[in-house]
């Protein structure tokens, strides 16, 4: 499983958007890049995955460059309610499932 | 109710006692996992299971035992609790698409 590294804090205003990259060098040919949301005493929730180029979903956009060792999870016009802890993961179909949370990048929304 | 579910969702406990959390989940999913997360840090895998009678180790498995009888339910079992075990307990399913792994609502467990 590829490891990830992500910064550990950003903070936003409310209607900005945000930006956060995820770096995964040593990603492998078949592994997906999926991004988690947690927000505090809740369990993780899935947002978005992707393989290459852009993934856009009702939540989040997900890009993706051509060599795919990094990823950029874009939340539009964030709001207090998206301050919350976001995880980078990378897998694939063939590791079983197993998924290695990193310490994820926490995002604090101010009004 | 659809999903997944856990019990109890708080419990203080004893060193050297047992504690079993429980898990339980409604779409049949194969795979479900357990992990820990400790106050300010990511999740540790603990155990999973591919199937009924299936489980192997994950990141930090020592201490714990698990068991998987029905496909609906995975049992987390401390043996004998420890301070160290003292966090929050997570238990999820995976879904159709890769990566995708549901959460359930998680177990938050003190031991003195």
């Amino acid at each position: 499983l590829a490891k990830t590294t992500q910064p550990i804090s950003m903070d936003s205003y409310e209607g900005q958007e945000v930006n956060i990259t995820c770096s995964h060098n040593n990603i492998a040919t078949n592994d997906y890049i999926t991004w988690y949301q947690q927000f505090p005493s809740q369990g993780p929730r899935f947002i978005i995955q992707g393989y290459k180029t852009k993934v856009t979903n009702e939540v989040a956009s997900l890009f993706i460059p051509a060599d795919r060792k990094s990823s950029t999870l874009s939340l539009p016009r964030v709001s207090l309610s998206d301050t919350a802890v976001y995880y980078c993961l990378v897998g694939g179909s063939s590791n079983t499932g197993k998924l290695i949370f990193g310490q994820g990048t926490t995002l604090q929304v101010k009004p | 109710d659809a999903g997944i579910t856990q019990s109890p969702r708080y419990k203080i406990t004893e060193t050297g006692r047992q504690v079993t959390l429980m898990c339980h989940q409604t779409w049949s999913h194969s795979y479900m996992f357990w992990y820990r997360q400790d106050l300010g840090h990511g999740l540790r895998l603990i155990y999973y299971s591919a199937a009924a009678d299936i489980t192997d180790k994950g990141e930090v498995p020592d201490g714990y035992v698990v068991s998987r009888s029905k496909t609906e339910n995975f049992p987390l079992t401390l043996e004998s609790a420890t301070r160290s075990q003292t966090s929050v307990y997570f238990c999820a399913s995976h879904g159709p698409s890769y990566n995708e792994q549901f959460f359930g609502p998680g177990t938050r467990l003190t031991v003195l």
